[in-house]
């Protein structure tokens, strides 16, 4: 059960896009379209924000995306706000009823 | 509104046991799965362990650095969840998050507050 890999940290001015990688492997990102990404924020619990690779929950900005390319998920942060600084993170189904997180990526705006 | 209290963190020395609680309500708590995470200071989130619920069933599962230390359960007739962690080394030293599961789509949509397990002598 090895971490998904992200980026340490990303960074973006207010009104840009910017794009987090998630890199796993076909045991898990690779084999199923079943990646979640939860935002926190200094100091609080996780946010949910993302599931099935690109479907936003209720309440959750238009502003945040997410897609899948072979082993590879990424979320897109568009119209990028001082808000949205936090660390993110991916979770992805490993079969069996196991998951696995992503190491996480701190997001800074400039 | 969904809402869910961890609870039954501590300090604890080394080889000891503790037992989490995270209580839900607003929901019908035994139509869900539930899990546990944990944050070692200044880490990432890892994931800990998961219960079906009983609709769904299947076996409960552990991440490799607990497995056969930690023990999940839930008493649904009460909308608690239980871990049970023995011989608690250092290293489990962190704050423990319950998170409603969601068993179609495996993402989890609800976080409790987080509890701080501190293992030290």
């Amino acid at each position: 059960q090895s971490a998904l890999t992200q980026p340490a940290s990303v960074s973006g001015s207010p009104g840009q896009s910017i794009i987090i990688s998630c890199t796993g492997s076909s045991g898990d990102v690779g084999s199923y379209n079943l990646v979640s990404w939860y935002q926190q924020q200094p100091g609080k619990v996780p946010k949910f924000l993302i599931y099935e690779v690109n479907k936003r929950p209720s309440g959750v900005s238009n502003r945040f995306s997410g897609s899948k390319s072979g082993s590879t998920a990424s979320l897109t942060i568009s119209g990028l706000q001082a808000d949205d600084e936090a660390d993110y993170y991916c979770c992805s189904y490993a079969g069996g009823s196991t998951f696995v997180f992503g190491t996480g990526t701190t997001v800074n705006v400039l | 509104e969904v809402q869910l209290v961890d609870s039954g963190g501590g300090l604890v020395k080394p080889g000891r046991s503790l037992r989490l609680s995270c209580t839900g309500s607003g929901f019908t708590f035994g139509d869900y799965a539930m899990s546990w995470f944990r944050q070692a200071p200044g880490k990432g989130l890892e994931w800990v362990g998961f219960i079906r619920s009983k609709t769904y069933g299947g076996p409960i599962e552990y991440a490799a650095s607990v497995k056969g230390r930690f023990t999940i359960s839930r008493d649904d007739s009460k909308s608690i969840a239980y871990l049970e962690m023995n011989s608690l080394k250092t290293e489990d030293t962190a704050v423990y998050y319950c998170a409603r599961g969601i068993s179609w789509n495996y993402s989890f949509d609800s976080w409790g507050q987080g509890t701080l397990v501190t293992v030290s002598s």
